[in-house]
């Protein structure tokens, strides 16, 4: 079975610096993989996804996101934060015949002035 | 841009009733999901359904949980006797065909008593 790996809880960035979410998968071929972002009492957004070709996939919002197979690592990536990109990400990945995704447990990015 | 709906946001039930959390999945879209994601834990997958039948579920969907498309709009969860460990919040969500995200509503939150 497949599994998700978000090996940070808590990220604290200042506005305006880079960010970098990890995730690393489990699971034996190419998974579907996908990041989504949920504010508080809010549902989840879908940010970007990947299926197949290109490593590097362009989301939503400025986020980037590179598949490397040989890491089995997913991880996100924005150039410069915003105070509004404080919220709690979640990589999830499908695969294997299942129907259902697979979530992290989820970093939780908090925002400093 | 469509969007998943789901009522109440909010259920507050006495342990031992039985609830159903409402969904309207995209209009288009023909498979359809629950997950749940328990206060400060990941999401977990429960159930998905296509075709009118369920075409997976999730250990955590056991004989009290049970789903239904009743007419072509909405999509049910419905838990049979609830328990205080079935506090959680619950999303649905839906995608047109597989090998595409799936989208999700913004949860209801339950609150068993």
């Amino acid at each position: 079975a497949q599994s998700v790996t978000q090996p940070d809880i808590h990220i604290t960035v200042s506005e305006g610096a880079s960010l970098e979410l990890r995730c690393n998968y489990s699971y034996g071929a190419t998974p579907y993989l996908f990041w989504y972002v949920q504010s508080p009492g809010q549902g989840l957004q879908l940010l970007l996804k990947y299926f197949s070709g290109d490593t590097l996939v362009q989301g939503i919002k400025g986020f980037e996101a590179e598949f490397k197979r040989s890491q089995s690592s997913f991880n996100l990536r924005k150039p410069s934060v915003h105070w509004s990109d404080a919220a709690e990400y979640f990589c999830a990945v499908e695969g294997g015949g299942a129907d259902g995704l697979t979530f992290g447990k989820g970093t939780h990015l908090i925002i400093q002035p | 841009e469509p969007e998943v709906t789901q009522t109440p946001s909010h259920q507050v039930t006495q342990m031992g009733q039985e609830v159903i959390l409402r969904c309207v999945p995209i209009s288009n879209h023909l498979y359809f999901y629950w997950y749940r994601q328990i206060l400060g834990q990941k999401v977990e997958f429960l159930v998905s359904f296509y075709n009118n039948e369920i075409s997976e579920k999730s250990e955590i969907f056991d004989d009290q949980f049970s789903v239904e498309r009743p007419d072509g709009s909405n999509f049910t969860l419905k838990i049979r006797s609830t328990k205080l460990e079935d506090s959680a919040m619950y999303f649905c969500a839906s995608r047109m065909l597989q090998a595409r995200p799936q989208h999700f509503g913004d949860g209801t939150r339950l609150s068993i008593l």
